[in-house]
């Protein structure tokens, strides 16, 4: 258990819709990232947040957008859903953001399936 | 951008074979961090590496970092079937990201 939590752990919607993905870091940690993986592209970063901050930016959609609130967790929102979007949606989490990227502790996923 | 390639793809051993996966980057990177993902889990770090020809060992697995800072190496002695998962590399730039490789997905035969 590496003390980071993710809900749901599965979601099923249909295309179309608008989901909301819900991280919690391990305590004391400052940032959080959110990561997709699918068969095809593997582990791609989203975007990334530090103290309540956006840090950096990946290769996520404008249909996605993220935010963390003050008690540092984190939402990934995921509108006009497509089938492509199908995938297991990772957030992790470390103590700060220095340069020199530190451990980063991942959360157990959320499988989204769109129908 | 940065990218990262990973190579074998896929690896399949027989128990007790050496394995090694590899990672090259098209850009220099500031430190590399290995992750491993058993199948249906999430990537749990294994290590990190900084420093210019730097190597690490961990029981059985041997982690290099090239001179030159854009490649790196995984090295495992004797697999055992506890060690089947994907293996990822992932290298950090200037900015804050880390650059995720696609992956090795070792397979073990007992």
């Amino acid at each position: 258990d590496s003390g980071v939590t993710q809900t749901p752990k599965h979601l099923i919607t249909a295309t179309g819709q608008r989901v909301t993905l819900r991280c919690s870091p391990r305590s004391g940690d400052l940032s959080v990232y959110w990561y997709q993986q699918s068969l095809d592209q593997g582990l791609q970063f989203l975007i990334h947040y530090y103290n309540g901050e956006e840090r950096a930016k990946g290769n996520i959609l404008e249909r996605f957008s993220a935010q963390q609130f003050p008690d540092l967790h984190s939402e990934l929102n995921l509108s006009s859903l497509e089938l492509g979007d199908s995938a297991l949606y990772f957030c992790a989490s470390s103590v700060e953001a220095g340069f020199i990227q530190e451990t980063q502790y991942f959360g157990p996923g959320t499988r989204l399936l769109v129908l | 951008g940065q990218q990262v390639m990973q190579i074998p793809q896929y690896q399949h051993v027989q128990e007790g074979e050496d394995f090694t996966t590899y990672c090259n980057s098209s850009t220099t990177l500031s430190n590399i961090q290995w992750y491993k993902q058993r199948p249906g889990g999430h990537p749990v770090f294994l290590i990190q590496l900084v420093k210019s020809g730097e190597v690490k060992k961990q029981k059985r697995l041997t982690f290099q970092f090239g001179e030159a800072k854009k490649n790196s190496s995984l090295h495992i002695t004797a697999t055992q079937t506890t060690d089947v998962g994907t293996y990822f590399c992932a290298g950090g730039g200037s900015n804050y990201k880390l650059t995720f490789g696609k992956g090795t997905l070792l397979t073990v035969n007992p």
